[in-house]
């Protein structure tokens, strides 16, 4: 869901390690999901998509899991680095051209 | 190839002044996307145009904002007469026409608009 006016959650890894970010959707419809990257002052910056035909995809780095029984979304980040910092958000969309729903967002800070 | 460009970068306008928003999609891309973020939370979605057309325009508030997306320029977002609640970064993405990669959208870097 969205957080409104509330203080973005915050996960806190050390570098190197794993990081686990997770997302729940409410629209059984959707059938396209993206991670975005959003550093401080900046736009959205994609990460992954993941299609609703599928259950696990990897890039460079990350892995998404898409798991439709209980609509919930992970973004896996391997060996995280300083760089990671940032706010990473879930989005949502039902067809090509449909708009694109946000979740709150989770704030991941690297601790050298 | 250049990303999503919007200009201002930053804006400040006072209570009752109109704010002008421009964005410029990427090369190829013809669909676009008006989004607004307040600070410590998602974006939420405005409108979405194709050239000379308004397709989804259901995130827009019902009075002082329009948006348009001209056959020759860039996309404007439109705020007439501002208040304070109208703060916010304002964001656009675009995507490509049809196939499997029009399913992905691209943000520009946003306008920051201050109301004083």
């Amino acid at each position: 869901g969205e957080s409104v006016g509330l203080h973005l959650p915050t996960l806190s890894v050390q570098e190197g390690d794993n990081s686990i970010i997770n997302c729940a959707y409410s629209n059984s419809a959707s059938d396209y999901f993206i991670w975005y990257k959003q550093e401080s002052g900046k736009g959205p910056q994609f990460i992954i998509d993941i299609r609703s035909n599928m259950d696990k995809r990897q890039g460079q780095r990350v892995t998404v899991l898409l798991n439709k029984t209980v609509k919930h979304l992970s973004l896996q980040i391997a060996a995280t680095q300083p760089g990671d910092s940032a706010v990473y958000f879930c989005a949502e969309n039902r067809a090509a051209g449909n708009k694109l729903t946000f979740g709150g967002g989770t704030r991941v800070l690297v601790k050298p | 190839n250049a990303g999503v460009m919007q200009n201002p970068r930053h804006l400040v306008r006072r209570r009752g002044q109109e704010a002008r928003l421009r964005c410029s999609p990427m090369k190829g891309h013809s669909h676009v996307y008006w989004y607004r973020q307040l600070p410590e939370e998602g974006l939420k979605f405005m409108v979405y145009l194709q050239k000379e057309n308004i397709i989804d325009e259901s995130g827009m508030p019902k009075e002082r904002f329009s948006a348009e997306f001209p056959k020759e320029g860039p996309s404007i977002l439109r705020i007439q007469q501002v208040v304070r609640g109208d703060s916010a970064a304002y964001f656009c993405a675009s995507s490509p026409e049809g196939g499997p990669s029009s399913y992905e959208q691209y943000f520009g870097p946003g306008t920051r608009l201050t109301v004083t």
